[in-house]
C-alpha cells in the first residue's frame, strides 16, 4: 500500500534552516506530482508547494516563495523541502501528500487532489 | 487567491443523524473541489473528489454535491467513526486553499 514517510523536522531558531525529506514507497512515484502542506491550529491547513511527476513543474504559495525550494529524487522515491530563512510563522506540522492529476494536456497535469498523506513531521521555529 | 468558507464551523450531532457541511468558493471553481475528513493527530483523508466522486474505500453513506461556487458534503447516518473534522479544498488554481473547516461531535 502507498506509503509516505516525513522526517527532518524539528526545533528551529528564526532564521535558521531545516531540510525535510518525504520516503515514497508502494506506488510508482515517479508517475506522480508531489505537494507539502503544513498545519497550524491557527491559520488552518495550507498548500505549501508542488512539483511535477518529471520535477519540471514547481509552485510555490506566497507565504514561502524565495525561501522554500521543493525537490525531487526519482531514483531514490524520495520528495524534499529545504527551508531557509524560516520565521516564527513557519511553525506548523508538515505532511508530503500524492498529488493525484485527473488529466493532463499539452504537458501539464490539472484536478489536483491529496490522496494519501504522510504522518507529518513538526517543525518549530522559535528563539 | 480563492478564498474558502465552510458553515458551520461546529456542529453536535446524534450517532443515525443526517448531517450536512456547507462549502462556498468566492469564484467559480467549477467542479474542482475535494472533501477531507480529519481525527485528531491523524493526517487528513480524501473522502470525496470534483465535488462529487466518492473515494475508494469511503463509505457511501458521504456524499458531495455542488459546483460554481457552493458545495455540500452529507453524510446520511452519522457513525461513531464520523465524529471528526471536515475540510474543503479547491483545486481549480493555484495556490490551492482550504476552507477553515467544520468539526463535528457528539450530541
Amino acid at each position: 500500500q502507498v506509503q509516505l514517510v516525513e522526517s527532518g523536522g524539528g526545533l528551529v531558531k528564526p532564521g535558521g534552516s531545516l531540510r525535510l525529506s518525504c520516503a515514497a514507497s508502494g506506488f510508482n512515484f515517479r508517475d506522480y506530482y508531489m505537494s507539502w502542506i503544513r498545519q497550524t491550529p491557527g491559520k488552518g491547513l495550507e498548500w505549501v508547494s508542488y512539483i511535477s511527476s518529471s520535477g519540471h513543474a514547481i509552485y510555490y504559495a506566497d507565504s514561502v516563495k524565495g525561501r522554500f525550494t521543493v525537490s525531487r529524487d526519482n531514483s531514490n522515491n524520495s520528495l524534499y523541502l529545504q527551508m531557509n530563512s524560516l520565521r516564527a510563522e513557519d511553525t506548523a506540522v508538515y505532511y508530503c501528500a500524492r498529488d493525484k492529476r485527473l488529466f493532463c494536456r499539452n504537458g501539464f497535469c490539472y484536478g489536483s487532489l491529496f490522496d494519501d498523506w504522510g504522518q507529518g513531521t513538526l517543525v518549530t521555529v522559535s528563539s | 487567491d480563492i478564498q474558502m468558507t465552510q458553515s458551520p464551523s461546529s456542529l453536535s450531532a446524534s450517532v443515525g443523524d443526517r448531517v450536512t457541511i456547507t462549502c462556498r468558493a468566492s469564484q467559480s471553481i467549477d467542479n474542482y473541489l475535494n472533501w477531507y475528513q480529519q481525527k485528531p493527530g491523524r493526517a487528513p483523508k480524501l473522502l470525496i473528489y470534483t465535488a462529487s466522486s466518492l473515494e475508494s474505500g469511503v463509505p457511501s453513506r458521504f456524499s458531495g454535491s455542488g459546483s460554481g461556487t457552493d458545495f455540500t458534503l452529507s453524510i446520511s447516518s452519522l457513525q461513531h467513526e464520523d465524529f471528526a473534522t471536515y475540510y474543503c479544498q479547491q483545486s481549480h488554481s493555484t495556490p490551492f486553499t482550504f476552507g477553515p473547516g467544520t468539526k463535528v461531535d457528539i450530541k
